[in-house]
């Protein structure tokens, strides 16, 4: 069964500045997706940006970019100029191509400081 | 040009009760999602409909849960004999659906359901 591990429950990050996202997964597929959504206290869960995995460029959202290992089975968001509406619940998600739910981690809580 | 719609937004029930969710998906969107969230959480996948289909409801966490979707429209999650572990937000998602299965899935704000 695929998994997928956030292991800081936690960030923090000063306004302006730049702070990583890490996540890893695990899946014997060779072509999938990856996700990151964010979920403000409003709980809507909104899509920050998408990778495919076939795909060696890493996705790029404006100020949001991911580095994208598939050999290391990583998938880290990177969030540049912070803002404070960045703070939010970030969560790393995974999709089959074949499939159709979507498998979540646990989550990193982000917290932006002015 | 709406979002996906729940309803209600929060819901309390005594402990026993049954309880209906609702979701409005987003128009034209034939797959449908329903996902659990307890509190502190990653999301839980429950069931997947594909128009009034479910080809995959492997996440439903016991027979007191069920869901059905009419038409190509709204679905209704049902909780019945509701228990206290039962508590969480639950979330209703919609996409289109492709053939490379690339499709962002489209979230509603939940339900937060609270068993007293």
């Amino acid at each position: 069964a695929q998994t997928v591990t956030q292991s800081q429950p936690e960030m923090s990050v000063q306004e302006a500045e730049t702070v990583t996202l890490s996540c890893t997964y695990d899946t014997s597929e060779s072509d999938y997706y990856l996700f990151w959504y964010k979920q403000p206290p409003s709980r809507q869960m909104i899509l920050v940006i998408r990778q495919e995995a076939y795909k060696q460029q890493n996705a790029t959202e404006n100020r949001f970019s991911v580095n994208f290992q598939k050999a290391a089975k990583s998938f880290s968001l990177k969030i540049s100029d912070s803002q404070l509406g960045d703070a939010a619940m970030y969560f790393c998600a995974y999709r089959e191509t074949s499939g159709s739910r979507l498998t979540f981690g646990e989550g990193t809580q982000l917290t932006v400081n002015p | 040009g709406a979002g996906v719609s729940q309803s209600p937004s929060n819901k309390v029930t005594e402990k026993g009760k049954d309880v209906e969710l609702r979701c409005d998906p987003i128009s034209g969107h034939t797959a449908l999602y329903w996902y659990r969230q307890r509190l502190g959480q990653g999301l839980e996948f429950l069931i997947y409909f594909q128009g009034n289909s479910a080809p995959d409801k492997s996440g439903l966490p016991s027979d007191r849960f069920s869901a059905e979707r009419t038409g190509e429209s709204v679905s209704t999650l049902t909780i019945q004999r509701t228990q206290q572990e039962d508590s969480a937000v639950y979330l209703c998602a919609s996409s289109l659906v492709s053939r490379q299965g690339n499709q962002p899935q489209h979230f509603g704000d939940g339900t937060r359901l609270s068993i007293l």
